[in-house]
């Protein structure tokens, strides 16, 4: 079974400041890992994922995340935050198994941003 | 394009009533799903498809069924609306290829009332 963990519900941050919420995952095999935000009242939008390669993936809006394979763990990052970064963020994991099974996606329960002047 | 429509924004059903949720997608995706939202529980997968004529169940299948006739649509139906299955209802669309998924990209959900 995979598991993805979001430790924080919410995170707060000065404007200007740089940002990390947490995620750590738990599968059997490789992973592909994925960053989505939800804005108010809005569907989730992708951010960035990690399938293989570089450890440090860019992404959308100046987000970035770091692949780290012996803590299992997928932390994004953003050097200044902004007040519109403020928002819900789900990490997400999927194992690709060539078998099938449609790669189900599990996603972890949220951490909430809130970025303030 | 227009991504990912879902349809209706918002419903409000009483206990015992069925309705179909819509969703299309104009990307050519293969694979779609939907998943529910729940306060403190992040999303968890319902039913999702891999292609026209594929539907597999997922975590939380009960309550629910779907079809694929075209590669656009997958409705979602609720066969007898009960108080837990009011949430709020993403339908999510993805490349699809060799087996893997990439990707997903969301439609603006559904939020349901169940009374």
């Amino acid at each position: 079974a995979q598991s993805v963990a979001q430790p924080e519900d919410q995170v707060n941050v000065a404007e200007g400041n740089p940002l990390t919420v947490k995620c750590t995952y738990s599968v059997s095999g490789n992973p592909y890992l994925f960053w989505y935000v939800q804005y108010p009242n809005r569907g989730l939008q992708f951010l960035l994922k990690y399938i293989t390669g570089d450890n440090l993936v860019k992404g959308s809006y100046g987000f970035e995340a770091e692949f780290n394979k012996s803590q299992t763990s997928f932390h994004l990052k953003k050097p200044s935050a902004l007040v519109s970064d403020s928002a819900l963020y789900f990490c997400a994991v999927r194992v690709p198994s060539l078998t099938g099974g449609g790669n189900k996606l599990t996603f972890g329960t949220g951490t909430q941003l809130k970025v303030e002047l | 394009n227009a991504g990912v429509t879902q349809t209706p924004k918002f419903q409000v059903l009483k206990t015992g009533q069925s309705m179909t949720l819509q969703c299309a997608q104009d990307m050519n995706h293969e694979y779609m799903s939907w998943y529910r939202q729940d306060p403190g529980m992040g999303l968890r997968l319902i039913h999702y498809s891999v292609g026209a004529g594929i539907t597999d169940q997922g975590e939380v299948p009960n309550g629910y069924n779907v079809s694929r006739s075209t590669t656009e649509d997958f409705p979602l139906r609720l066969l007898s609306a009960a108080p837990s299955q009011t949430s709020v209802y993403f339908c999510a669309s993805s490349y699809y290829s060799s087996g893997i998924t990439y990707e997903q990209y969301f439609g603006p959900g559904t939020r349901l009332t169940v009374t």
